[in-house]
């Protein structure tokens, strides 16, 4: 699987729109570009994933670039409830398929 | 969507004893599973995928003597450790995908289970 690179960590105001970057130079042509998230003590959560067009769903947006190098999650009204760590996943489609996690980004929401 | 339950949610045990945990699917069959482990402010490992009906394939550096993985049914996968010690306390995350027609969005999509924290004394 392709690598992915994220922030380590960023912050947002509550009711703001969080933005999270992920850099994916390396995707392959038949890697979907997932993400989850993982609130402290639970498992992750999957979020949204997309292979080219971007996609939107009730908890967030994806928005990838047309060269599909990078994407980013979008969050258009981030509560305390938000703060968790997003990873970033590059993956083939299949239910076999392996995710592979980084280190994700670090999302802290403040009042 | 898709629900994986996991358990117990945590177990406590003695240094030598065996621990099961237990992954089920509730709403949907699974003829794949994933078992991660995640160490104190590390990310998810992957330490084996469960295949229904057939052997686990683990992941280099893990031990499948030592992590037993029972996948019986498309809805129930179990992970035993074995002998466990106290460098084994971990978070124990399983994950599974539903069992369906492939090419449809969100058909494989993994859904992870809630996570056992197993401490061993």
């Amino acid at each position: 699987d392709a690598k992915t690179t994220q922030p380590t960590s960023m912050d947002c105001a509550e009711g703001r729109a969080a933005n999270l970057p992920c850099n994916h130079s390396t995707i392959s042509g038949n890697e979907y570009v997932y993400w989850y998230r993982q609130i402290h003590s639970q498992g992750p959560q999957y979020i949204i994933h997309g292979l080219k067009n971007n996609e939107t769903n009730e908890m967030a947006s994806l928005i990838i670039t047309e060269d599909r190098k990078s994407s980013t999650l979008i969050l258009p009204h981030a509560t305390l409830r938000d703060t968790a760590v997003y990873y970033c996943i590059v993956r083939v489609a299949g239910t076999a398929s392996k995710l592979t996690f980084g280190t994700g980004t670090r999302l802290q929401v403040t009042l | 969507g898709a629900v994986v339950s996991q358990h117990p949610s945590r177990v406590i045990c003695k240094s030598g004893t065996s621990v099961k945990i237990e992954c089920r699917s509730l709403d949907f069959q699974a003829t794949t599973m994933f078992w991660y482990r995640q160490f104190p402010k590390q990310s998810l490992m992957l330490m084996a995928t469960s295949n229904e009906g057939s052997k686990a394939t683990y992941e280099q550096g893990v031990e499948k003597d030592k992590f037993l993985i029972n996948h019986a049914s498309l809805t129930l996968s179990t992970l035993t450790v074995t002998s466990a010690h106290p460098e084994d306390s971990s978070f124990y995350i399983c994950s599974a995908s539903p069992r369906g027609t492939s090419g449809g969005r969100g058909t494989d999509t993994q859904y992870f289970g809630p996570g056992t924290r197993l401490t061993v004394l």
